[in-house]
């Protein structure tokens, strides 16, 4: 149930790229993208709501595929304040609750 | 943005003794508010769905009468854990919905999170 990212950790170098995949087994209604420093709450990023939606400017954007089964976040020419945990959460209802999940996370690192 | 709060943001308590945890949000009314866990280097775990005014919902294997919640006001969302032990030391974060959010596409708002240490 719980949306599973890959990959789990990540080292960059300052100005390289990378992206962050969120992968569900079931439809999503939404995915949102969070990044958590430690020891404080996540920070809202973006939302994505349509299959085939991307969006985000051209340092961080994010994508939704038709099936809204993935989302990939992706991070360009990065910078050290990009380092961090990056989670993908959206909502589901089960058995008649609304509930909001994140999925397992990943450990981004940007070196100097 | 709207802003939630959270109290205390560190606790250290005995093994024994109950913890109450404040989620407030200051500047718009939250019918639901969710509690979770982290712990080091892990996700998110949601713990329980509050709703104003009604039970909360827990998630499989989170134990209501270890983990107390109240949700009293559209505002204000409690989180007791009582008789704390060491395995229950953790960061408790909260978070809330605005009540127009509901079935449209909505952010969360966390607070800042509570660090609970048992010792």
């Amino acid at each position: 149930q719980q949306p599973v990212q890959s990959p789990q950790a990540v080292i960059l170098r300052e100005g390289e790229d990378a992206v962050i995949n969120c992968s569900s087994s079931k439809a999503l209604y939404s995915v949102h993208w969070y990044r958590q420093k430690h020891g404080e709450a996540p920070v809202f990023l973006m939302i994505l709501l349509k299959g085939g939606e991307q969006k985000g400017h051209e340092k961080i954007s994010a994508s939704f595929n038709e099936k809204k089964q993935q989302s990939s976040l992706y991070l360009t020419a990065s910078q050290l304040s990009y380092s961090g945990t990056y989670f993908c959460g959206t909502s589901m209802v089960t058995s008649g609750t609304y509930k909001y999940i994140f999925g397992t996370g990943t450990r981004l690192k940007v070196l100097a | 943005g709207a802003v939630v709060s959270q109290h205390p943001s560190r606790v250290i308590c005995k093994s024994g003794t109950s913890v109450k945890i404040e989620c407030r949000s200051l500047d718009f009314q939250a019918t639901t508010m969710f509690w979770y866990r982290q712990f080091p280097k892990k996700s998110l775990m949601l713990m329980a769905t509050s709703n104003e005014g009604s039970k909360a919902t827990y998630e499989q294997g989170v134990e209501k009468d270890k983990f107390l919640i109240n949700h009293a006001s559209l505002t204000l969302s409690t989180l007791t854990v009582t008789s704390a032990h060491p395995e229950d030391s953790s960061f408790y974060i909260c978070s809330a919905m605005n009540l127009a959010g509901i079935g449209t596409h909505y952010e969360q708002y966390f607070g800042p999170g509570t660090r609970l240490t048992v010792t």
